[in-house]
Parts: structure tokens; sequence; C-alpha cells
């Protein structure tokens, strides 16, 4: 079975902080899928980043990073240097090989005071 | 191009009554799965269909149903709803079931409420 655990449910910055989400994974593939959903207010799932197993090597795109650590088994999230509109639920989610099922966390939702 | 479009975007029905929702891919992707977020909660995989056929299936009760049809837009369908069913249901397409092509872009859903 596949579980994600995002253990922070809420998070409170002022904006032009940064702010790390933790998301933890369990599977017992060898290969797999991780990504990040931003969800606003309106309810859709907005596709942010993909990263598969093979490939630890961390990145950084505009103002979000990851942090893919395949030995804790997480696979963190930066958003640096927040807006107001960063304010959102992000979703880690998880997939296998060969198989299109998303498991998601709890997610964590961001608020972002101006 | 379009998003992943779903209608309608609110429901209300009552206890037993019978659900029908709608979903249409972006334009050229031909798998469709289906997801039902809880108030406060991950989204949970409903279903997955690929060229018309069913790929997947999480685990939810036989009340729930979909197909998939030829222009590869989708329907689910939820018989003698239950309360517990009051959610947000969300679609999603990818263009395939391949490694690389297997991220999912979602519509902004269906809020359903069944009083």
């Amino acid at each position: 079975a596949q579980k994600v655990t995002q253990a922070q449910t809420e998070i409170s910055v002022v904006e032009k902080e940064d702010v790390t989400l933790d998301c933890v994974y369990e599977t017992r593939d060898t290969t797999y899928y991780l990504f990040w959903y931003k969800q606003p207010p309106s309810g859709e799932l907005v596709f942010l980043i993909r990263r598969n197993s093979f490939d630890e090597q961390n990145e950084i795109s505009g103002r979000y990073s990851w942090n893919f650590q395949k030995s804790t088994s997480s696979f963190n999230f930066t958003i640096t240097a927040s807006q107001v509109v960063d304010s959102a639920v992000y979703f880690c989610a998880l997939t296998s090989y060969g198989n299109n099922r998303l498991a998601f966390g709890k997610g964590n939702q961001v608020v972002v005071i101006p | 191009d379009a998003g992943v479009t779903q209608s309608p975007t609110h429901l209300i029905k009552t206890r037993g009554q019978h659900v029908t929702l709608r979903c249409s891919p972006i334009s050229g992707h031909k798998s469709v799965s289906w997801y039902q977020q809880v108030l406060g909660q991950g989204p949970q995989f409903i279903f997955q269909y690929y060229e018309k056929e069913e790929r997947g299936r999480g685990n939810f009760p036989d009340r729930f149903s979909a197909r998939q049809f030829p222009n590869y837009s989708s329907e689910l369908n939820v018989n003698a709803l239950l309360l517990g069913d009051s959610a947000l249901y969300l679609c999603a397409s990818s263009l395939g079931t391949s490694n690389t092509k297997n991220i999912q872009y979602f519509g902004a859903g269906t809020r359903l409420s069944v009083l």
C-alpha cells in the first residue's frame, strides 16, 4: 500500500518569508513518482512538480524548490519569498510505475499574511 | 487550449437519489481519472479510464460507476446517495497511462451536497 504523510496542517507566514512543506511517503515499489499540487480556494488542483524515484537531483524553479531524499523517504517543498497569491492548500502525492492512481497526503494549508 | 472542464459546478441532492457528473478532458488526453475529496482531506482515487476501458478502481462501493466515451469525455454515476457522499468530485486527465505521460491535470470539480 502507498501512503503519504503531511504532518503540518496549517502554516502561517508573513509575506516574503520562506515556507517549507514536509512530505514523507511509504511505498513497496522501487520505481515511483512524486508530485506536488496546489489547491487554491477555487478548488482546482494545479500541478506544480513531478520527480521520479531515479532522480534525486534537487532543483529550483522560480520561487519553488524541492528536496528529494530517498534514504528518508521525504520529498519536501519550499516556496521562497512567499506572496499572498501562494495562499492555498498544498498536496504531496505518490504514484507507482505503470499505475496512474495518485495517493495524496492530507495537505498543508498555507496562509501568507501581507 | 481549454483545461479539464467539469459540470455541473454545484449540485444538491437528497438521500437515495442518483447523480451524474460529467468531465471533458484536455484536448489530446486519452485518460480520465475521478477522485473524491471530502472536506479537510486529500483526494481519494475512485476510477481511471483509458481508451474507454476501466484501468483502475479505488475502494468505493458498487454504487459508484463510470464510463468513458469515444471522444474521451467521461461520466461518474453515483446511485442511492448517502450523506457521506457529500464531497468535491474532481476529474483529472492525462495524455496516457505510461510513465512519461502520467501527469494528471485537474478540473475545478463538482461540489455535491447530499441532504
